[in-house]
């Protein structure tokens, strides 16, 4: 089945740890997009990557980072320099620049700071 | 910077009534605006929409953009239990790497 997956589901981390989300697609899409997502609140895009090797910040890129080796992977890490991780993080991805298409998402992953 | 924001932030409503939830957007280089759906974890997609003036519609839900104005309407008519959800708006621009930017979301809730 075609879709994108990401993984841990949850994931618990101790202060001062960099931890690694994955998202994987297999839908052949050019875009991928990362967000968070606090309670009561909407998404915030921290990274979004249009082609492989190539990504730009969103509006709260500090404390993460992103590389996009593949076409099918987006792995965003959560660096110790992240004040607040704790969050819900969803990543998602469409067809590309110039394509009239919806986004997808995959299920989330739920990181909380222990 | 690009913008989406919603209103009502949240909206309690009986069974059967009609609600309207509000997107209003500043955007340069606008390409279409979307609304989800989200109950619990993954956003579902409800709407894409392009050109001013076209209703889209699918079952009780429909959709409505102004790009005069920068505006988009979700109506959901005869609410039922199961639409209580967060409702997403977002947009996409055609700038150099096309980005996805959502609004903070309505919180919908509807009871018996």
């Amino acid at each position: 089945d075609g879709g994108i997956t990401q993984s841990p589901k949850y994931l618990f981390r101790k202060e001062g740890q960099n931890v690694t989300l994955s998202c994987e697609q297999n839908l052949n899409h050019d875009a991928m997009y990362w967000y968070r997502q606090d309670p009561g609140q909407g998404l915030r895009l921290i990274y979004y990557s249009q082609i492989v090797n190539d990504f730009q910040k969103g509006d709260i890129a500090e404390g993460y980072s992103v590389s996009r080796e593949k076409k099918e992977s987006f792995p965003l890490t959560v660096t110790s320099a992240q004040k607040n991780p704790t969050a819900f993080y969803l990543c998602a991805s469409s067809i590309g620049r110039g394509s009239e298409t919806e986004a997808f998402f995959g299920q989330g992953t739920r990181l909380t700071v222990v | 910077e690009d913008k989406v924001v919603q209103s009502p932030l949240s909206l309690v409503v009986h069974e059967g009534d009609t609600v309207t939830l509000n997107c209003s957007y500043e955007v340069t280089n606008f390409r279409s605006l979307l609304w989800y759906k989200q109950e619990k974890k993954a956003p579902t997609f409800l709407f894409m929409l392009t050109s001013s003036g076209i209703e889209k519609k699918s079952g009780r839900l429909s959709s409505i953009l102004d790009k005069k104005e920068l505006f988009s309407i979700l109506n959901i008519t005869a609410t039922q239990t199961g639409d209580s959800a967060v409702y997403l708006c977002a947009q996409f621009n055609t700038g150099t790497a096309s980005k996805l930017t959502f609004g903070t979301g309505t919180r919908l809730q509807v009871t018996l």
